[in-house]
């Protein structure tokens, strides 16, 4: 069964700075990779999404890259804002598989 | 473009009640899919349907839950007796096809007591 970690669990930065986010996976076999933003009571927002054959995605400030042989994925949040500040979810898709597996997410503060 | 509505927002019911939830995904998807979100975790698939038939429901607890999406667009998951243990964030999500870009609804957040 895929495992999807993510460290750190929380995460707080001055505004303007760059920051990275890690999403780890157990299984390399997979057929996608989606990362979202969940602001606090609310459902989640698709940010990038990342086909098993691409090595990233970018846009805007957003960067996702993907490396499967390491079971790794990053999102490079370039510039952080206030606005920026929410729980920030990675997911998996297995290939042969019907389920998206998600991390457990990065809850990201960007200070004033 | 609209994007997945769900409804109520927010649900409180005593345990052994029955509650219902409604979604309705994005105009054109084939795909939706129902999860159970558990403050703290990321969200569990619950059922993934393809139109109108089941594709995916092995972590769906059959004894208490159901779900259905006739004529394939809109659904309904129902919970029937609730269980404290049931107190959650229930989202929808919809997806053009299978292994698509997924969209989310703002959830629904069911608090049994």
């Amino acid at each position: 069964k895929q495992e999807v970690t993510q460290i750190p669990a929380a995460l707080s930065v001055p505004e303007g700075e760059n920051l990275v986010l890690n999403c780890s996976f157990t299984d390399s076999a997979i057929y996608n990779l989606q990362w979202f933003r969940q602001d606090p009571g609310k459902g989640l927002t698709s940010l990038l999404l990342i086909q098993s054959s691409q090595r990233e995605q970018t846009s805007g400030r957003l960067n996702a890259s993907l490396d499967k042989s390491s079971g790794r994925s990053t999102l490079y949040i370039a510039a952080s804002q206030p606005g920026d500040s929410a729980t920030y979810l990675c997911a998996v898709r297995p290939v042969l598989s019907n389920q998206f597996y998600f991390g457990t997410g990065t809850s990201l503060t960007v200070i004033p | 473009e609209a994007g997945v509505a769900q409804s109520p927002r927010y649900k409180i019911i005593e345990k052994r009640q029955s509650v219902a939830f409604w979604c309705n995904p994005i105009s054109g998807h084939a795909t939706l899919y129902w999860y159970q979100q558990i403050l703290g975790q990321g969200p569990k698939l619950l059922i993934q349907f393809q139109n109108n038939g089941v594709v995916d429901d092995s972590q769906l607890p059959k004894d208490r839950f159901s779900a259905e999406r006739l004529k394939g667009v809109d659904s309904t998951l129902k919970i029937q007796p609730a269980k404290l243990e049931d107190s959650a964030v229930y989202l929808c999500a919809s997806s053009f096809a299978q292994y698509y870009e997924q969209y989310f609804g703002p959830g629904t957040r069911l608090t049994v007591t």
